[in-house]
This record gives C-alpha cells, structure tokens and sequence, in this order.
C-alpha cells in the first residue's frame, strides 16, 4: 500500500498570502489529522476529519482552515500568513475516527514565511 | 492545562544497552498513549500503542508500560542499536473528542 502523501513538500511564501497544503492519505483510511510541528512547541494538533466532517479542532486561530473530499483526501488552509507559521505541516491517516489506532504521517510539507 | 513531559535532555547509551523513555503527564485521563519514532526531516512512525486498562505491551525488542495511577509510561528498547538513534514521541489520546496530545520527544543517540 502507498503510504500517505503530502504535496508540495516545500514552500516559501510571504507575509500576508494563503497557501494551500493537500494530503492524500493511505487507501481505504478515512481519518485524516493535521499537525503543525516547530522547533518551540513540538507537534501540535491542528484538526481532524473523519468521513468528510471536522471532528475535532486545535487551539489554532481561524486562520487555519482544512477540508475532506469524498475520496479523503484532505486540504488545509493557512491564510493571512505570519511569520509564526513557518513549520513543519505533518497529515496523518487512520483507519478508524477517534484516535482510537495507530496514525500513519505523512513527509511533511516544510512551510517558510518569509 | 494537560500536560505531557518526556526526558528533556538526549539520552546516550551504549549499543547493547537497554534504553529507558520517560513519558509523564497531568490532567488527562487518557484511553489511549501512543510511541513514535521521528527521524530528522521526516513525519512520526507508529511504535506501540497501549491502552488505559493493559500494563505493559511488547512488540520484537521494544516494550511499554502504562501506570494510569503514577500518570506515566515507560518505553523501553533493549539490546539497542545505533540505528535505533532518533527522537522518541509519547501521544495521549482521549475518548470522545477526538484530540491527540504529543510530547516534546526525547532525542536518544546510541554509540556503537
């Protein structure tokens, strides 16, 4: 089975622009999370999708926003961008909601705001 | 707050050795906790999982325990190997509501 895949793996952006991230997770997986890891704070849980629905959200602004696609794929927004959000943005899947098994991550996409 | 503390300093072992983690945490009630290794530049990879009411769980040379009175965990890697250098992540996980908290990880570095 194909592991879970981030795109892009990099990005730069600016102060004040959005960006995009997309994960597709492993085949058959239908939770997805977010995690945001930085040097300072670890990994911090950003939100959870299960079935197309946000189950659960992170201490994050409303800056940060994600969706689920039929097929669970995920997407995560980040707008506004602040210098603060340059991080590691971490997917991971899981075969049932809830926490409740093992989260298989993804690579990564390395996010700089410069 | 909940709270989740992991060794803060690296630890150094000798290869053969039996390398202890420690993952200790307050206000949570957790059905669940988690081990992750993280190697530099790359995501978590799933180790152990062990649930609120199992004490210990073993999988080949890696071992966890589960205190829910003491609101620790140990993990254990026996007779490590220099590739078993890398950082160790402790997660909690409660039930409903689903939100997973990590450790800050505790970097293990083992000398051949």
């Amino acid at each position: 089975k194909a592991g879970v895949t981030q795109t892009p793996r990099y990005l730069i952006k600016t102060r004040g622009q959005q960006v995009t991230l997309s994960c597709s997770p492993i085949s058959g997986h239908r939770s997805v999370s977010w995690y945001q890891q930085t040097p300072g704070q670890g990994l911090q849980f950003l939100f959870e999708y299960f079935s197309e629905t946000q189950r659960n959200k992170g201490n994050f602004p409303g800056r940060f926003s994600g969706r689920q696609f039929s097929n669970s794929r995920s997407e995560m927004n980040v707008s506004t961008l602040e210098l603060g959000d340059s991080a590691l943005y971490l997917c991971a899947s899981s075969p049932v909601a809830g926490g409740q098994g093992e989260q298989y991550f993804g690579p990564g996409t390395r996010l700089t705001v410069t | 707050s909940q709270k989740i503390e992991q060794n803060s300093e690296a630890l150094n072992i000798q290869e053969g050795k039996t390398a202890t983690l420690t993952c200790n945490y307050t206000n949570y009630s957790p059905a669940y906790l988690q081990w992750y290794r993280q190697d530099p530049g790359r995501g978590p990879v799933f180790l152990l999982l062990i649930r609120e009411n199992e004490k210990e769980k073993r999988k080949e040379r890696l071992k966890v325990t589960f205190d829910t009175t003491l609101k620790q965990s140990l993990f254990h890697i026996t007779a490590s190997q220099p590739a078993d250098s890398a950082t160790y992540l402790c997660a909690l996980e409660g039930t409903g509501g689903f939100k997973t908290i990590f450790g800050a990880g505790t970097r293990l570095f083992v000398k051949a």
